[in-house]
């Protein structure tokens, strides 16, 4: 079946401007995590959705960061203001609710002019 | 909040060696650890996990280990080859479906 697919793969932009990352889940997966991944670096937690619960925000580096979850599947980032130390690779990973094993994204890769 | 370090940054070994990855974890509420493979440009994907209650897991070539006591656990790899280079990221969460705590990563290079 489909895997996890985020929009857009690559997003250039200057510095000052918002920015709208996608991530859609596979189907009927409760569970809607955000990584970002620096340049050479391991992959840093951001935000967690379960279901109907209220999201897990404690990795979002700034309130420049936001994101939503609508009708419990597509998720959108939010970057306002973007600033250079903001590029990196944005991946979302999804999983069936009690189950451990995480499906990832390809990934959006974020670069700040 | 749990602290994953992963060893070594970078690692080469020639093909049909073995390859082995070490990280520790600092959370000792932590139970349950995957190890990621992602290959240049590609997203990461799950090779093998452990839970606490075990203390090693193998699957074909690979297999993992975990001491709980002194909080670490290691990739092996035996039989390597050339397909199996990629990075390699360990990672650790005290709740099973819950979000990962991931290492620094490996870049294994298996040279033919």
């Amino acid at each position: 079946g489909a895997g996890v697919s985020q929009s857009p793969s690559n997003k250039v932009t200057e510095k000052g401007k918002d920015v709208e990352l996608r991530c859609d889940p596979i189907s009927g997966h409760t569970a809607l995590y955000w990584y970002r991944q620096s340049l050479g670096q391991g992959l840093e937690f951001l935000i967690y959705f379960q279901g109907n619960s209220a999201p897990d925000k404690s990795g979002l580096p700034s309130d420049r960061f936001s994101a939503e979850r609508t009708g419990g599947s597509v998720s959108t980032l939010t970057i306002q203001r973007t600033q250079q130390e903001d590029s990196a690779v944005y991946l979302c990973a999804s999983s069936l609710s009690g189950k451990v094993e995480q499906f990832f994204g390809p990934g959006t890769r974020l670069t700040v002019l | 909040g749990e602290n994953v370090e992963q060893h070594p940054s970078t690692l080469s070994v020639q093909e049909g060696d073995s390859a082995v990855i070490k990280c520790t974890y600092s959370d000792s509420a932590s139970n349950y650890f995957p190890w990621y493979k992602q290959e240049l440009g590609k997203r990461p994907q799950l090779i093998i996990d452990i839970r606490s209650n075990v203390g090693e897991k193998k699957d074909q070539r690979i297999a993992v280990t975990l001491n709980k006591t002194a909080k670490h656990f290691s990739l092996h790899i035996t039989e390597t080859q050339p397909e199996d280079s990629a990075v390699y990221f360990c990672a650790a969460t005290p709740t099973a479906g819950n979000m990962l705590t991931f290492g620094g990563g490996t870049r294994l290079m298996v040279k033919p």
